[in-house]
Parts: structure tokens; C-alpha cells; sequence
């Protein structure tokens, strides 16, 4: 089954705790990217990457870092989470050529105490 | 830039009446809109897309309309069914770009 999977579902971490968020997909999809969703903000995108070893930033990329050392998986790592980063994160993926983002990842919800 | 917002927050429809989510955007250069459904506790998904060289694309149910006149998008549901309820977001993107802007999303509620 094509699918974006995302661990962990749910994380109640402490303010300064590293922390990793994994994304991986199984399509052989080129492009993937992070979106956080906030209430009355919608979906904004934190980083994207157009294949391996190649990121950049989004709208919203301050405080976080990611990498794309191969096609499948792209990690989101948040070095010294904060409260502002209590949010609920999406990863995302798509194949050049085909809809743009058709495939998202369930979701992260992380709360930072 | 692309900025995109939905008319509406919220929209309340009777099962089996037609629903339409509307749309707009700021960016004449766009040339690609996605509609996305998000249930409660899952991921958006993708319904329906339509390029900026038509004004209609019809789905199962669905149909998405572009006027590019007025900037202006929309997505209609015939036949609304309680499993239509959700979250749905509009996305554009500028030409020459990868990235996704989203609109806030209007929450469809399906009185049975």
C-alpha cells in the first residue's frame, strides 16, 4: 500500500530536548516536504526536498532542521523545541510530474512543555 | 506571492443536498489548484486538482471550478453524505514553483 508514515504519532517533550520526527515513504517519490498546522493558520511548510541531498526552506523554517540522505526518508529534527512549536506536523510527498502532494503522512501531534 | 483563503469557516448542508466550498486566490500567475479533505485525526487527502488551462474538471461526486477572471476557485459535492464532513483546504501553486500555498479550510457538516 503507497503510503507517508510518520512516527511518532503523538510526543509531549520538555523545552530544550532534541528531538527527531521520521517521515518515510514507499513510492520512490522525489519531492517530500514538513507542513505544521496551527488553528486559524492552516497548513504551512516548514522544509521540502526536491531529492537527495537537496533541501530548503519553507515559509516557517526557524527552529528546525531536516535531511535527506536517501530517497525514502525525510527526517524532521527539532534541536531545542519550544512551546511555540506545540503543533500538529504533516510530512508529504509526491513524484516529479505527478499531483503535487497527492500523499500525506497521518500526522505528529507534538506538545512542548 | 500566493496567498489563498477560503469565503467561509464553516458550512452546514443536509444529507443529499449539494454542498460548494469556495475559493479565492491572489496570485494571477498560479497555474495549479488542489482541493484536500481532512477528517478528524488523519492527514489531508488529496480529492481533486485542475490546471489553470481549464475551468472545470469533474471527480466521483466532485467538481472543482476555476474562474481566473475573478481568481476564484470552488468545489462542489453532489449529493452530500455524512462521510463528506470534514476539513476541506484549497492549495495553489505559483508557476515555476514547488510549493504549496493553503488556504485555512472550511469545515463541512452534514446534518442527516
Amino acid at each position: 500500500e503507497a503510503q507517508v508514515t510518520q512516527n511518532p504519532r503523538y510526543l509531549i517533550t520538555v523545552t530544550g530536548k532534541k528531538l527527531t520526527v521520521t517521515c518515510s515513504q514507499n513510492m520512490n517519490h522525489e519531492y517530500m516536504s514538513w507542513y505544521r498546522q496551527d488553528p486559524g493558520l492552516g497548513l504551512r511548510q516548514i522544509y521540502y526536498s526536491m531529492n537527495v541531498e537537496v533541501t530548503d526552506k519553507g515559509d516557517v523554517p526557524e527552529g528546525y532542521k531536516v535531511s535527506r540522505k536517501e530517497k525514502r526518508n525525510f527526517p524532521l529534527i527539532l534541536e531545542s523545541p519550544s512551546p511555540n512549536q506545540t503543533s500538529l506536523y504533516f510530512c508529504a510527498s509526491r513524484g516529479q510530474g505527478g499531483r503535487t502532494e497527492a500523499f500525506f503522512g497521518q500526522g505528529t501531534r507534538l506538545t512542548v512543555v | 506571492g500566493e496567498s489563498v483563503g477560503l469565503h467561509l469557516p464553516t458550512l452546514s448542508v443536509q444529507e443529499g443536498d449539494n454542498s460548494i466550498i469556495n475559493c479565492a486566490y491572489s496570485n494571477s500567475a498560479s497555474d495549479y489548484f488542489i482541493w484536500y479533505k481532512q477528517e478528524s485525526g488523519k492527514g489531508p487527502q488529496f480529492i481533486i486538482d485542475i490546471r489553470s488551462n481549464m475551468d472545470k474538471r469533474q471527480g466521483q461526486r466532485v467538481t472543482v471550478l476555476l474562474n481566473k477572471t475573478v481568481k476564484h476557485l470552488s468545489l462542489q459535492i453532489a449529493a452530500t453524505q455524512p462521510g463528506d464532513s470534514a476539513v476541506y483546504f484549497c492549495a495553489g501553486r505559483g508557476a515555476g514553483s514547488y510549493q504549496l500555498t493553503f488556504g485555512k479550510g472550511t469545515k463541512l457538516s452534514v446534518i442527516p
